[in-house]
């Protein structure tokens, strides 16, 4: 079945610093790729996403790029800010209805 | 207001009681979904509804029943409850978006505390 791996956490940066999460997935087929954010408290916010290999999601200063090759859809932030402390959850989606597979969830803390 | 709200935002509870969690959209999505968050799970699935009196178990439904009599509403039901349901609760529902292809639209989550 699906399944979708990201780096474990927590990560501990420090503000303007640069960010990488890791993302790989096991899928048959084509998947839709995305990135949510969880703000303390609040529910899950679509970040950005990626239909098709090669195409980039970008969205806030956050980018990712859908790798087919590797398999991968690691997500990148050039210089990270205190408000930017969240939890990001990589997700998949093999279906044409949007049901996903959820990765664990990676705890990101900024420090000022 | 537009979009989707979950209530209660709180509830807790007590073991062997019955808990109904409300889900509401206001975008007349077909699909809708419900998932619990627990630590170290990150988000499973335990239901979801392809559109009214269409439903389907998702990864973890034992426990709990769902029904959808409008395709707006979508409730949880805990027929049951117990402590391994202690969790925060989560409705979403999938609509198309400019980018393309479906994509979930979550609420803010029902926090569940069963005694």
């Amino acid at each position: 079945g699906d399944s979708v791996t990201q780096m474990e956490g927590p990560v501990t940066l420090s503000e303007e610093a640069f960010l990488t999460i890791n993302c790989t997935y096991t899928a048959t087929g084509y998947p839709s790729l995305f990135w949510y954010v969880q703000y303390p408290g609040e529910g899950l916010q679509l970040l950005l996403k990626a239909t098709k290999a090669d195409d980039k999601g970008s969205n806030k200063g956050f980018e990712a790029t859908y790798r087919k090759e590797t398999t991968s859809f690691h997500l990148e932030k050039g210089s990270v800010q205190v408000s930017d402390s969240a939890v990001y959850f990589c997700a998949l989606s093999g279906t044409s209805y949007g049901k996903l597979t959820f990765g664990q969830g990676t705890i990101l803390t900024v420090h000022p | 207001d537009a979009g989707i709200t979950q209530s209660p935002r709180y509830k807790i509870t007590e073991t062997g009681r019955q808990v109904t969690l409300m889900c509401h959209q206001t975008w007349s999505h077909s699909y809708m979904f419900w998932y619990r968050q627990d630590l170290g799970h990150g988000l499973r699935l335990i239901y979801y509804s392809a559109a009214a009196d269409i439903t389907d178990k998702g990864e973890v439904p034992d426990g709990y029943v769902v029904s959808r009599s409008k395709t707006e509403n979508f409730p949880l039901t805990l027929e049951s409850a117990t402590r391994s349901q202690t969790s925060v609760y989560f409705c979403a529902s999938s609509g198309q978006t400019s980018g393309g292809g479906e994509t979930q639209y979550f609420g803010p989550g029902t926090r569940l505390l069963v005694l």
